[in-house]
């Protein structure tokens, strides 16, 4: 089925190890996103990239790294990970124009 | 910058009645409206949204919501609840370009039979 692919799905890291979440769709969207989501605070946008090639920052960026080499995936890095990045996070996509967007099931990470 | 809040943090409904959940947005022109719902542990599911042209939207599940730019909102509803309509669920406004969607808070539904 067409649609935006999470992996892993659950992760536990300790503080400090390093790791990388994959989100890959097969929709051949521009806009790709990783959003973290936490108790209360609703969806809050990590990074975003426009295209093949580039990305930007989001609302709450420190701590983590992204890259977009191919345009089906975008990869959100955690370089050293802490206890503040334990969430649920998101990758989402969506197309140019006025067009909806689809969402990945999530990754739950818990970093002790 | 685009914001979306919702004012309900938890809402309790019985079974069978109806539901309105609010939402109010700022955006600077004419905005992308969404709801989405989660269940528990789970991902997000559309429940609909609105883009332009008929400003009564219905969406899955017996939902439907209303924008209204005077008041610049976007509440959702529905008139009778089912108790597996208790979730929490999310507004969201986006726009065209590269702008990602911007989410409020979530309000919690829990249904009483």
């Amino acid at each position: 089925n067409a649609g935006v692919t999470q992996t892993p799905k659950f992760r536990v890291l300790k503080t400090g190890q390093s790791m990388t979440l994959l989100c890959a769709q097969d929709m051949n969207h521009e806009y790709m996103y990783w959003y973290r989501q936490d108790p209360g605070m609703g969806l809050r946008l990590i990074h975003y990239s426009v295209g093949e090639g580039t990305t930007a920052k989001g609302e709450v960026p420190d701590g983590y790294n992204v890259s977009r080499l191919k345009k089906q995936n975008f990869l959100l890095g955690l370089e050293s990970a802490a206890p503040s990045q334990t969430s649920v996070y998101f990758c989402a996509s969506r197309s140019q124009g006025p067009s909806g967007y689809t969402f990945g099931s999530g990754t739950r990470l818990t970093v002790v | 910058a685009q914001s979306v809040t919702q004012p309900d943090i938890h809402i309790t409904v019985s079974e069978g009645a109806s539901l309105e959940l609010r939402c109010n947005y700022s955006y600077g022109a004419t905005p992308y409206l969404f709801w989405y719902v989660q269940s528990p542990g789970q991902g997000l599911q559309l429940l609909l949204k609105y883009f332009s042209g008929d400003t009564l939207v219905q969406g899955i599940k017996g939902f439907e919501a209303e924008f209204k730019r005077s008041q610049s909102s976007f509440n959702l509803r529905k008139p009778s609840v089912h108790w597996s309509d208790a979730a929490e669920y999310f507004c969201a406004v986006g726009a065209t370009g590269r702008r990602a969607l911007t989410f409020g808070s979530g309000t919690r539904l829990q249904v009483q039979p």
